[in-house]
């Protein structure tokens, strides 16, 4: 089973500032097979970026998502107060499908 | 719209069971595999099970294997999930979710549905 690793545990910034997090894996993730998602309170999780890089339909360019292999990094500049949330990364290259335990982006 | 919905969930007693069902709308449920992901009180997500689009393939997370069983009813647009010998340690919040074809990412998420097991 692939362990996706995620740092830091919170970030703390204020809008209008550029936020890194970062998934590390444990083994190389096939095809970079990775996403993104953000989940707000009480909210079911929504899909930002898959394929490593890709955006998905509807989602601002202010989120990137970058690396392969066994690192990656998902990158939201100036930050809006609804980007304020807790981001998850998941590998679906290789069965089980596996999550990182989130960041959480807080409002400093 | 797309849109899946959760139901089924409820309060029960460890060993119990409980069926939960996925209502999908919005597109052909028919052409699509199915997952569901759990996530316990405060934690993070936790996938559990996936189903290919004819129902002919399946596979588990290592702690549910055994104990739950995923299947699909194509012509009422349904996902189940046949939970069996519940323990305190399945007490979460069930989502199901789609697959994306070609893409296999989740991309459609339902709201999902409490399970308590006590």
């Amino acid at each position: 089973e692939i362990v996706l690793t995620q740092s830091p545990g919170t970030l703390s910034l204020s809008p209008g500032e550029r936020a890194t997090l970062s998934c590390r894996a444990s083994q190389t993730v096939n095809s970079n097979y990775l996403a993104w998602y953000q989940q707000k309170p009480g909210q079911a999780p929504r899909l930002l970026i898959y394929g490593a890089s890709d955006r998905a339909t509807g989602i601002p360019d202010r989120f990137s998502g970058s690396g392969s292999g066994t690192d990656f990094t998902l990158t939201l500049r100036r930050l809006e107060p609804e980007d304020f949330a807790v981001y998850f990364c998941q590998q679906y290259g290789s069965s089980p499908y596996t999550f990182g335990q989130g960041t959480k982006l807080e409002i400093k | 719209e797309l849109q899946l919905v959760e139901s089924g969930g409820g309060l029960v007693q460890p060993g119990g069971s409980l069926r939960l069902s996925c209502a999908a709308s919005g597109f052909t449920f028919s052409r699509y595999w199915m997952h569901w992901v759990r996530q316990a009180p405060g934690k993070g997500l936790v996938w559990v099970s996936r189903i290919n689009s004819d129902g002919s393939s399946t596979s588990y997370a290592d702690s549910v294997k055994g104990r739950f069983t995923i299947s699909r009813d194509n012509a009422k647009n349904t996902l189940y999930l046949q939970m069996n010998g519940l323990r305190a340690e399945d007490t979460a919040l069930f989502y199901c979710a789609r697959e994306s074809t070609g893409y296999y990412v989740l991309d459609v998420w339902g709201q999902g549905t409490t399970v308590t097991v006590s």
